[in-house]
């Protein structure tokens, strides 16, 4: 079946890298993708990798893919108080039809 | 170029009423998912329109239906609305049917069940 699993709570200082983690079970998923959601709003996407790449750099985000584990890292470089948010990993499924399924959000807390 | 927009943003229904949100895809895209979130869960997957049909649908009941209109715009109609339909209602939109690169969400429309 399909299922995404995050932890559920990170806390680094500022100007220090955040590394959040993913593991997802559909290893045929085609694109798998990071949200951000502030408080109070939507989803905001910030970057997806395709299943045949290992990594992605996108300014401070690098996104690292594990298709032998199902493993999927976010990491944040140089993080900022502005990052405190809730980071969401979600998979497409093999279908690629745009439908989601999503993990349930690691928080992230960024201490001054 | 606007993105997915939603409304409404808040409302408050009571239990057994019926309830429309609305939704415009960003554009070029033309197929629109809807998503509901629960307080501290990630979002899940309601249901999928595209070239104005359902295409695909999660694991929700009946009470829950759409509409997509000829210019791709959708709306989300729940009926009896139970407590448990308390959430965030989120839209997103794609092209072509597919998923890719290209899935933006709205800011949502935020449904209290009282």
């Amino acid at each position: 079946g399909e299922d995404v699993e995050q932890s559920l709570f990170l806390s680094v200082r500022e100007g220090d890298s955040s590394v959040i983690n993913c593991t997802y079970t559909d290893s045929s998923s085609t694109y798998l993708y990071w949200y951000k959601q502030e408080p109070g709003a939507g989803l905001q996407l910030l970057t997806y990798i395709f299943s045949n790449m290992d990594m992605k750099q996108d300014q401070r985000l690098t996104v690292l893919l594990n298709k032998k584990d199902k493993h999927l890292s976010l990491r944040i470089a140089d993080t900022q108080t502005g990052d405190s948010a809730i980071y969401f990993c979600a998979e497409s499924g093999s279908s690629n039809t745009g439908k989601l399924i999503f993990g349930q959000g690691t928080t992230l807390q960024v201490k001054p | 170029d606007a993105g997915v927009t939603q409304s409404p943003t808040h409302l408050i229904k009571t239990r057994g009423q019926q309830v429309t949100l609305r939704c415009s895809p960003k554009s070029g895209h033309d197929t629109v998912s809807w998503y509901q979130q629960a307080l501290g869960q990630g979002p899940q997957f309601i249901f999928q329109y595209y070239e104005e049909e359902e295409r695909q649908r999660g694991n929700f009941p009946d009470r829950f239906s759409g509409h997509q209109f000829p210019n791709y715009s959708s709306e989300l109609n729940v009926n009896a609305l139970l407590l448990g339909d308390s959430a965030l209602y989120l839209c997103a939109s794609t092209t072509g049917g597919f998923g890719g690169n290209t899935i933006y969400f709205g800011e949502g429309s935020w449904l209290t069940v009282v």
